[in-house]
């Protein structure tokens, strides 16, 4: 049964680079898009942006210009940096699997992490 | 950010039947598949209904959902107290995911 792992930095200052990464057990890498998804105190779940086994992302436009989603298939991992952070970037960062092969998420996300609480205030 | 409008709150009594709206517009709903998410208190967010209308393994036969036009539906039949938690609504819109706002139900 596949698993997501995912850990990162707890606490950041503004203006530095949030960085997390995932890692997938019990499936292969492969034939999958994988997703980052953040989730502010108390409010709804936001997209980050996906990417897939090839190297290919999609971002959310809010916040393209400071990610950057990236991959390492031999160890099954896919990482996200959020650069220049702010006070707004506060929440709980989620990764999550896609199986549909475009990435359009016509299957639902169907497996997701624990989540990895992000603050930054200074 | 949501582009998708859902109502902030439902409840219910045990037993009693529970539906959630999820309004969209024809880039998102209108033209795409919806899928719901089970939000836990303080748990990940758990797919729900995939494909409009489909139960992913596991998930109780008293959940379903709907589509038509640009608006979706979750109902929830025979309440049970561990259904209380938060629902979202999501969909592709031109190359990325949108969720819904996210209602509360709660169970009286």
């Amino acid at each position: 049964q596949v698993q997501l792992q995912q850990w990162g930095a707890g606490q950041l200052k503004p203006s530095e680079t949030l960085s997390l990464t995932c890692a997938v057990y019990g499936e292969p890498f492969s034939g999958y898009y994988w997703s980052w998804i953040r989730q502010p105190p108390g409010r709804g779940l936001e997209w980050i942006g996906q990417i897939n086994y090839s190297g290919s992302t999609n971002y959310n436009p809010s916040l393209k210009s400071r990610v950057t989603i990236s991959l390492d298939t031999i160890k099954k991992q896919f990482s996200l940096k959020l650069s220049s952070v702010t006070v707004a970037d506060t929440a709980v960062y989620y990764c999550a699997r896609d199986p549909d092969h475009y990435g359009s998420s016509s299957y639902g996300l169907d497996v997701w992490g624990r989540g990895t609480t992000v603050a930054v205030s200074s | 950010q949501s582009v998708l409008t859902q109502p902030p709150s439902a409840s219910g009594t045990p037993g009693q039947r529970v539906t959630i709206s999820c309004s969209g517009s024809s880039s998102n709903i209108g033209s795409n598949i919806v899928n719901w998410y089970q939000q836990l208190p303080g748990a990940a967010p758990k797919l729900l209904i995939y494909r409009n209308n489909q139960r992913p393994s596991g998930v109780p036969d008293r959940f379903s959902g709907s589509k038509s036009g640009t608006s979706a539906s979750l109902a929830i039949s025979g309440l049970q107290s561990e259904d209380e938690a938060d629902y979202y609504c999501a969909a592709w819109d031109d190359s990325l995911i949108v969720f819904g706002t996210g209602t509360k139900v709660t169970v009286l």
